[in-house]
């Protein structure tokens, strides 16, 4: 099965910073990769496909990028709706699809 | 609009059975893979299992294979997931998805599920 490591688990950043959370996948997985934001009490949503793709109706702040084990997520001006934890997930080698272990952001 | 909406959860006793149900709106069922994908309480999402738009294929996590049962039925547009000889690793909310063979576009509210004596 392909691990997904994702770091880090949390962070606290100021409203208007740059946030980045990176994911590394145990082996190549191409361009085979999720991003999901999920809010407290919430289902997790697409905000990421195919490592860079934005999801229709995101906003362009996200974004993504990498292939083959190195991923980065960028949010690139944090905003006080962007409070929640993300997951990278794989679907290059399946089953199973894999989830990281998820980046809680906070607002410092 | 698509919307997912998930039934069946509830309390049961280590060894018994639980039948999740999915009713699907705002799409063409038939023409898409669905997944479950379940959270225990303060962690990560773990996929549990996928079945192919017509349900000839299906797949499971290791954890759950050969204790759970995905189906669906494609004229009631409905999404199942038998679960028997549950374990209190098994309690989470479980959340119906749309997708498993690419990514996951659309999800339920969820259902909970307490293993517990």
């Amino acid at each position: 099965d392909i691990q997904m490591t994702q770091s880090p688990s949390s962070l606290s950043a100021s409203l208007g910073d740059r946030v980045t959370i990176t994911c590394q996948a145990s082996q190549d997985i191409r361009n085979h990769l999720n991003w999901y934001q999920q809010k407290s009490g919430k289902a997790p949503k697409l905000l990421i496909y195919d490592a860079s793709n934005l999801e229709t109706g995101v906003p362009s702040r996200f974004s993504g990028s990498g292939s083959g084990t190195d991923f980065t997520f960028t949010i690139s001006s944090l905003q006080p709706e962007d409070i929640a934890t993300y997951y990278c997930q794989q679907y290059d080698n399946l089953p199973p699809l894999t989830f990281g272990g998820g980046t809680k952001v906070e607002i410092k | 609009e698509v919307q997912l909406v998930e039934s069946g959860g509830g309390l049961v006793q280590p060894g018994g059975s639980l039948r999740l149900s999915c009713a699907a709106s705002g799409f063409t069922f038939s023409d898409f893979h669905m997944s479950w994908v379940r959270q225990a309480p303060g962690k990560g999402l773990e996929w549990v299992a996928k079945i192919k738009g017509d349900g000839s294929e299906k797949y499971y996590v290791d954890s759950v294979r050969g204790r759970f049962t995905i189906s669906r039925d494609n004229a009631e547009k409905s999404l199942y997931l038998q679960m028997n000889s549950l374990r209190a690793e098994d309690t989470a909310l479980y959340y119906c998805a749309r997708g498993g063979k690419f990514r996951f576009d659309h999800w339920g509210q969820g259902a909970l599920v307490t293993v517990s004596s």
